[in-house]
């Protein structure tokens, strides 16, 4: 197993273009989340999604969007990249409720973004 | 909404000396985690404390979990260098998604 996967692990933007990072798993898990990551704030979660074709909104989801139409991508668009969105982003899979793999979350090696 | 607190948020500690990291959270929840970060990395899962009372320990670090305070605490004892890191505690949300807390900073010295 690959586990979970990111693409790009760096990518440089200016302000106002649009782009996706993509993030796929395969061990067939319901649950999927992206996170951001910016010194002194931890993770915060900005989409989630518990199953192909159901997404919802995390902590911080203005100016991102996601949707799942399989369960094994869950990508995350920008739509027109500001400054502020300059940070380390994190795809993190788990298993549903009930099965063997629900307890463990794994993460994704991670995309670092810079938006100039 | 659930919030998740951990404190101290920056440990400076000696080789061979004790400390714990606390992590308090604000609704019910069924599970907590604890993760490790090295810099540049991505998060390491360390303990899933499922239940009030759970203890679990891998080496030097012990965790444990009191679902009525709703407080889990990550101890570690006789401090290495290895250890050196930032640990985060998470909460799961109604099961769908981990809410993380800022993460305490760990820098070990001899």
């Amino acid at each position: 197993n690959a586990g979970v996967t990111q693409t790009p692990k760096f990518q440089v933007l200016k302000t106002g273009q649009s782009m996706t990072l993509q993030c796929a798993q395969d061990m067939n898990h319901e649950y999927m989340s992206w996170y951001r990551q910016d010194p002194g704030m931890g993770l915060r979660l900005i989409h989630y999604s518990v199953g192909a074709g159901i997404t919802d909104q995390g902590e911080v989801p203005n100016g991102y969007n996601v949707s799942r139409s399989t369960t094994e991508d869950f990508p995350l668009r920008l739509l027109s990249a500001a400054p502020s969105q300059t940070s380390v982003y994190f795809c993190a899979s788990r298993g549903a409720a009930g099965g063997s793999s629900y307890n463990e979350q794994f993460f994704g090696p991670g995309t670092r973004l810079t938006v100039l | 909404e659930l919030k998740v607190e951990q404190n101290p948020l920056f440990l400076s500690m000696q080789e061979g000396k004790n400390y714990t990291i606390y992590c308090n959270y604000s609704t019910t929840s069924d599970r907590l985690y604890w993760y490790r970060q090295d810099p540049g990395k991505s998060l390491e899962s360390l303990f899933v404390l499922l239940s009030n009372g759970a203890v679990k320990q891998e080496g030097r670090l012990m965790a444990s979990l009191d679902t009525k305070a709703r407080l889990s605490t990550l101890h570690i004892t006789a401090a290495v260098h290895d250890l050196s890191a930032t640990y985060f505690c998470a909460v799961n949300q109604a099961g769908t998604a981990l809410i993380f807390g800022k993460g305490t900073t760990l820098s070990v010295s001899s």
